[in-house]
Order: structure tokens, then C-alpha cells, then sequence
């Protein structure tokens, strides 16, 4: 079957770097998503990893292993804004979106 | 660029009622929209796939005659509850796709649906 795995929830302190990491295991990979969700929001996009390797967006950035079926969402300079949950999303062989169940990070102060 | 929209942003129905919920993309065409459900503090769950002009292709254990699809043009798309009951209270939220680029998704705010 097809899995993605991520820690239920992870906390932080502001101004910390905090390392959000996904597992996965699919019928196939076409690429990996990484979106945020605020409570009672709909997700929004931060990135998109088909090769491997680090791709940096300001605070964010995102790291790719397809041999290890690995990936991690990196958050520098951490803000209370930042809290919220990170949903980590793979793209199987058939153009289908596989969801993991969101990694909920606490900042606190 | 890049925007969906979705209406209403939340709805209060009586049970047995309909309720039909639009997904708009506002500054491109989106050749696929999806329609997710989330329940609190659970992750995205995909109901449906709809391409314009063709049937929703449902997953695995949602009812086709329950949450009605249509894609009428390639800006738009809804969704209709048909007599909805208080488990359906969730929030609903749609995504679209164009073929320009292939592997994004764009989410739409979402639409909270309450069932009384």
C-alpha cells in the first residue's frame, strides 16, 4: 500500500530552526509537496521537490532523497505566525496526490 | 495568479436539505479541480476528480448520488450534498489543476458545512 509518514506534532521556540521530516512509500513518485495549513483554512503551497537535493526559499526549504524515500521541511527564524500544520504530499505513479496526516508545530515563545 | 475560490465560505443546513458548494478559478483554466473533506485535526481526504466536460471519477467509499460533481466549464465546478445529514458536517474544500502545470495543485479557501 502506499504510506507517508510525519511526526503528529513537533513544538519549537521562536527564533529556532525546527526540521519537519516526511517518509514515504508509493506506487510510483512524480514529486513532493509541502503545504501549511492554518487551523480552519484551506492548505497553501510552499514547494515543490522532483530531483534531489535542497531547494531554498527564504525561511523555508525543503530536501528531496528518492533512493531513501526521504524528504524534510526546514524553518529557519521561526515566527509565532509559523504555527500551524504541514502537510508533506507525493505524487504517485498515476498523477494521484497521497496526503500524510500533517505534522502540527507549536511555537511558543 | 493562481487564485480559487469557493462559495459560500460556510453554510448551516437542516438535515435532509442540499446544500451545493462552488469552486471557481478566477485567473486560469483548470483542466482537473479535486474536492477534499477534512474532518477536525485529521488530514485531506480526496473524494472526488473531476476533468471539464467529463463524469467525477469518485474514490474508494464516497457516494456518487450523495456529493454530486459537475464541471461544466473549465473555470468552474460544484459540489452538491444531497440530503445531508449531521456526519456530513466537515469541511470541504476544492483544489484545480491546469495543464500548464501539471503537478500543482491550487486550493480554494474551503467551505465549512454544518448539518442540524
Amino acid at each position: 500500500g502506499q504510506n507517508i509518514d510525519q511526526p503528529t506534532e513537533m513544538t519549537a521556540t521562536e527564533g529556532a530552526i525546527v526540521q519537519i521530516n516526511c517518509t514515504y512509500q508509493t506506487s510510483g513518485f512524480n514529486g513532493l509537496f509541502w503545504y501549511q495549513q492554518h487551523a480552519g483554512e484551506a492548505p497553501t503551497f510552499l514547494s515543490y521537490n522532483v530531483l534531489d537535493g535542497l531547494e531554498e526559499k527564504g525561511r523555508f526549504s525543503s530536501f528531496l532523497s528518492r533512493s531513501k524515500g526521504y524528504s524534510y521541511l526546514l524553518l529557519k527564524e521561526l515566527q509565532m505566525k509559523d504555527s500551524a500544520s504541514y502537510l508533506c504530499a507525493v505524487i504517485d505513479s498515476n498523477y494521484q496526490l497521497i496526503w500524510g496526516a500533517g505534522t502540527k508545530l507549536i511555537i511558543k515563545p | 495568479g493562481a487564485v480559487v475560490s469557493q462559495h459560500p465560505s460556510w453554510v448551516i443546513c437542516k438535515s435532509g436539505t442540499s446544500v451545493k458548494i462552488e469552486c471557481r478559478s478566477l485567473d486560469f483554466q483548470a483542466t482537473t479541480m479535486f474536492w477534499y473533506r477534512q474532518f477536525p485535526k485529521q488530514s485531506l481526504m480526496l473524494m472526488a476528480t473531476s476533468n471539464e466536460g467529463s463524469k467525477a471519477t469518485y474514490e474508494q467509499g464516497v457516494e456518487k448520488d450523495k456529493f454530486l460533481i459537475n464541471h461544466a466549464s473549465l473555470t468552474l465546478s460544484t459540489l452538491t450534498v444531497t440530503s445531508a445529514h449531521p456526519e456530513d458536517s466537515s469541511f470541504y474544500i476544492c483544489s484545480a489543476r491546469t495543464s500548464g502545470r501539471a503537478y500543482e495543485q491550487y486550493f480554494g479557501p474551503g467551505t465549512r458545512l454544518t448539518v442540524t
